[in-house]
């Protein structure tokens, strides 16, 4: 079982649509969480850190379940330019280590 | 800044031949990470350093590849000699930390390796 898992897609949503993807992880002393985007033939940069609370920025919220061991990532009213592939990133301190899922592809469509 | 620098950005070369990827992190960046992207495999960690110093290389696939950063604004990724499935996209990354929950990576542009 890989470190950290994610559906690879491609999710295919009209625009102004709200999508959501999950992210699992198996390590339970994962620490630090973060969604990257990559778009296509670019390098992935960061998008959001996710914080044990939640977050928000602007059209997208970032949620932490501990318990779950899952992250996840809200896109509401989705835009053309949100098409993307969408990385999870779980960090572990003690380790040192900070491993990236493989991605999902979002496609939004006009 | 200018940003994590890479060169070549597109590297063609034969099978058997040395390919030296070249990588510059942000300045001031104390980490620096190599890791290599495929459809089939998604984004691997090869090696990172820490003050230009090798942490971790148990991502490095095998004695083809080395890297060494002989000083804090420049560091090298080598495959000799290469093989058609080393073909990849190579990406350099800096951060000013890592492991604290504060470690935001900076991408470079990526060397896109084909060898034939």
């Amino acid at each position: 079982r890989k470190e950290v898992e994610q559906d690879p897609g491609p999710f295919n949503v009209p625009e102004g649509a709200t999508v959501a993807f999950n992210c699992t992880y198996s390590n339970s002393a994962s620490q630090s969480f973060f969604w990257y985007r990559q778009d296509c033939r670019k390098e992935p940069k960061l998008l959001m850190s996710v914080y044990s609370s939640g977050n928000e920025d602007g059209r997208f919220t970032a949620q932490l379940n501990r318990a779950s061991q899952y992250i996840s990532l809200l896109i509401r009213d989705s835009k053309l330019s949100d098409s993307a592939t969408y990385l999870c990133v779980v960090g572990y301190s003690s380790a040192s280590k900070i491993i990236f899922g493989s991605g999902t592809r979002l496609s939004i469509r006009p | 800044d200018a940003g994590v620098i890479q060169s070549p950005r597109h590297e063609v070369t034969e099978m058997g031949q040395e390919v030296t990827l070249r990588c510059k992190p942000i300045s001031g960046h104390d980490y620096l990470f190599w890791y290599r992207q495929t459809m089939m495999r998604g984004l691997e960690l090869l090696i990172y350093f820490n003050n230009n110093v090798p942490i971790d290389d148990s991502g490095m696939p095998e004695d083809r590849f080395s890297a060494k950063m002989p000083n804090a604004s420049f560091s090298t990724l080598k495959i000799q000699p290469s093989e058609p499935r080393d073909s990849a996209v190579y990406f350099c990354a800096s951060s000013l930390s890592h492991g604290t929950g504060q470690e935001t990576q900076y991408f470079g542009p990526g060397t896109r390796l084909l060898v034939l």
